[in-house]
């Protein structure tokens, strides 16, 4: 089966511009999360749907970031407008059942100059 | 706050002999915890896992030993190999009103020398 997907895999883009990294999970995985990790530290929790539901946003920083997941299967989340401690790298990951089987994208390096 | 801690950002190894990569948590609510291998470029992956229940999970050359009263966890590879060589993150959950949200260390990179 196909893993989980993201795209694109960098972005460099200039403070104050706006970016949608999206992220198609594996089919059939009713559960999505975003995690970011920025330089060096730990990978952090931002957000997670049960299909096109928001279980938990607990993680998102601040209201630049937008999450959405339409017809609960890939899901974007936009960054407008960025800013320079945006930077980071922006994991997804997919899991069937309400448990810990996460699988993880690649990620997506976003870089705001 | 860094609910979950791994103190030691690098760890060289031979070939052959043991690794062992700790990792400490402060919320005394965190019950279940797990072991993520990443490699450049790519995606964090699942390695191993341990519920609160336990004080020890094995699986293969991995074994992960938990100290629930001092709040530690670690992870030995025996005997590890130069593929072994990536950035390996602790991470904790709260399997009982916590979600699936994991909670991560800033990870430990190990390198497997010849």
């Amino acid at each position: 089966e196909a893993g989980v997907t993201q795209f694109p895999s960098h972005s460099v883009i200039e403070k104050g511009q706006t970016v949608t990294l999206r992220c198609d999970p594996i089919s059939g995985h009713d559960n999505l999360y975003w995690y970011r990790r920025v330089m060096g530290k730990e990978i952090k929790f931002l957000l997670h749907f049960v299909k096109e539901s928001k279980q938990d946003e607990s993680g998102m920083p601040n209201n630049r970031f937008l999450a959405e997941r339409t017809g609960g299967t890939y899901s974007t989340l936009k960054v407008q407008p960025a800013e320079l401690e945006d930077s980071g790298v922006y994991f997804c990951a997919s899991s069937q059942a309400r448990g810990y089987g996460y699988t993880f994208g690649s990620g997506t390096r976003l870089t705001v100059v | 706050d860094q609910q979950v801690k791994q103190n030691s950002p690098s760890l060289s190894v031979q070939e052959g002999r043991i690794s062992i990569l700790n990792c400490d948590y402060t919320n005394s609510m965190f019950d279940y915890f797990l072991w993520y291998k990443k490699y450049p470029a790519e995606g964090p992956t699942f390695l191993i896992s341990i519920s609160s229940i336990k004080d020890k999970n094995e699986d293969g050359r991995f074994t992960v030993f938990l100290n629930k009263s001092a709040k530690h966890l670690s992870l030995h590879i025996v005997p590890s190999q130069p593929g072994d060589s990536a950035v390996y993150f602790c991470a904790a959950s709260r399997l009982t009103g916590g979600g699936n949200k994991l909670t991560f260390g800033t990870g430990t990179q190990l390198k497997v020398e010849l």
